[in-house]
């Protein structure tokens, strides 16, 4: 079980804007930098956002991610097909003194 | 450019030690920040971080595989490698190694990952 929460899922239809929340803690989100990760059928994880809303070069700014406190969220706008996927928050733990991955969302673009 | 490559068996039994070694390029384990991790994803379920070691040889575990789990470095050959003692067919999974940038210890750069199955 995950410390991370996510929804097991989300859909949207070609165009809309849609979020998918990550919740966690004081030692984890509340206290670190969150990332989320892109993982395509078949595929390795790919990082999508890093330090809570910063996008690594090649990712299109229709992603873009937020945190307040200890939940992040991560917004897909002008969403595509190609953007169905599953969807990670990641985040740093000071208790663990390790990684916490969140349970993943299915996105289905409709 | 930064790759890595994971490799080693894909078939192991229940009770052997697991070692597989995460061959990488494009950076050196002696960059002050760099790290790099193992995460596993059983089929069909989420990621699981396992391990990492940072550049000045500092070592993390996951609490609920540490007694189970090393990780170490041969920063000549530019590996990574981790064992894993006491296979069970629960650990069948895709195991991963990735590149841990500055800020970013859950992996910026990712291997493409090899499964390995537990199976007498």
């Amino acid at each position: 079980q995950s410390v991370l929460t996510q929804p097991p899922s989300a859909s949207g239809t070609p165009g809309q804007r849609v979020t998918i929340s990550c919740s966690g803690s004081r030692p984890n989100i509340g206290s670190n930098f969150v990332h989320w990760y892109q993982q395509l059928p078949g595929m390795a994880p790919k990082l999508l956002i890093y330090r809570n809303n910063q996008r690594p070069s090649g990712v299109p700014d229709r992603f873009s991610g937020s945190k307040s406190g200890t939940s992040a969220s991560l917004a897909i706008s002008g969403l595509r097909s190609e953007d169905e996927a599953d969807y990670y928050c990641a985040a740093w733990d000071d208790s663990l003194i390790g990684v916490l991955f969140g349970g993943g969302t299915k996105l289905a673009v409709l | 450019q930064i790759t890595l490559k994971e490799s080693g068996p894909t078939l192991v039994k229940p009770t052997q030690t697991l070692t597989l070694t995460c061959t990488f390029s494009g950076f050196s384990l002696r960059t002050n920040g760099v790290g790099v991790g193992w995460i596993r994803q059983p089929p069909g379920k989420a990621l699981e971080w396992l391990a990492l070691i940072y550049w000045d040889d500092e070592k993390n575990y996951s609490p609920s595989l540490k007694s189970r789990l090393t990780i170490t470095e041969d920063t000549s050959k530019n590996q990574v490698v981790l064992r894993m003692t006491n296979m069970d067919p629960v650990d069948t999974a895709t195991y991963y190694c990735a590149h841990m940038g500055v800020g970013v210890p859950t992996g910026d750069y990712w291997g493409q990952g090899i499964l390995v199955s537990v199976s007498s």
